[in-house]
């Protein structure tokens, strides 16, 4: 079964910093380009940043409000995806979901993991 | 970056009704749209891809046409299990960037 499991979500204090993972299973993960998108509480879906198969140069992009704070990276030898966020903010809180990424589309994706951002 | 417009922002339809949500970009990004089904307290699942590809699976009163700036999203014959918040999402890879219209939420009347 494809399948996708975040984990490390939780309750940390504004200017803090999380880590969050993400297991693969069922698919050729490290073929797989990867993202993170976000949802705040009651609020639309926002694309957080990207990573390419190490075939494909392994290389990140991120979304404006959250460059120079959050960095993704992979473990393919795991199947595993990490979300590092730093500095973190009250407006970051939201439910995190990891997807795969094919061509323009996210096609697989997790349950989620929520992040709570507050003093 | 570019910008998507959805509308409408919420819809109340019948059971058997014919419904359309578009989505407008701020700029071409030829058929770079996804149309994505967000049901209360789930992650979302694509439904259509490229502007008009029935992701496999998908139920075939589900589609998508446009392209351009222009899209639109049809349900031919709403069904009681359709109830959820509809996303447009474009790509564009010059520089990279991902953006989601404002989502659509669907009511039965």
């Amino acid at each position: 079964e494809v399948q996708l499991v975040e984990s490390g979500g939780g309750l940390v204090k504004p200017g803090g910093s999380l880590r969050l993972s993400c297991a693969a299973s069922g698919f050729t993960f490290s073929n797989a380009w990867m993202s993170w998108v976000r949802q705040a509480p009651g609020k639309g879906l926002e694309w957080v940043g990207r990573i390419k198969s190490k075939t494909d140069g392994g290389t990140t992009d991120y979304a404006a409000p959250v460059k120079g704070r959050f960095t993704i990276s992979r473990d393919d030898s795991k199947n595993t995806l990490y979300l590092q966020m730093n500095s973190l903010k009250t407006e970051d809180t939201a439910v995190y979901y990891c997807t795969t990424l094919v061509v323009s589309a996210f096609d697989i994706w997790g349950q989620g993991t929520m992040v709570t951002v507050s003093s | 970056d570019i910008q998507m417009t959805q509308s409408p922002s919420s819809l109340s339809a019948s059971v058997g009704d014919r419904v359309t949500i578009t989505c407008q970009a701020s700029q071409d990004i030829s058929n770079y749209l996804n149309w994505y089904q967000q049901k209360p307290g789930k992650a979302p699942k694509l439904l259509i891809y490229d502007a008009s590809n029935l992701e496999t699976g998908v139920p075939s009163r589900f589609s998508g046409s446009g392209s351009g700036t222009d899209f639109t999203f049809t349900i031919s014959s709403l069904q009681p299990e359709d109830i959820a918040t509809y996303y447009c999402q474009q790509y564009d890879n010059l520089p990279p960037s991902i953006t989601f219209g404002q989502g659509t939420r669907l009511e039965i009347k």
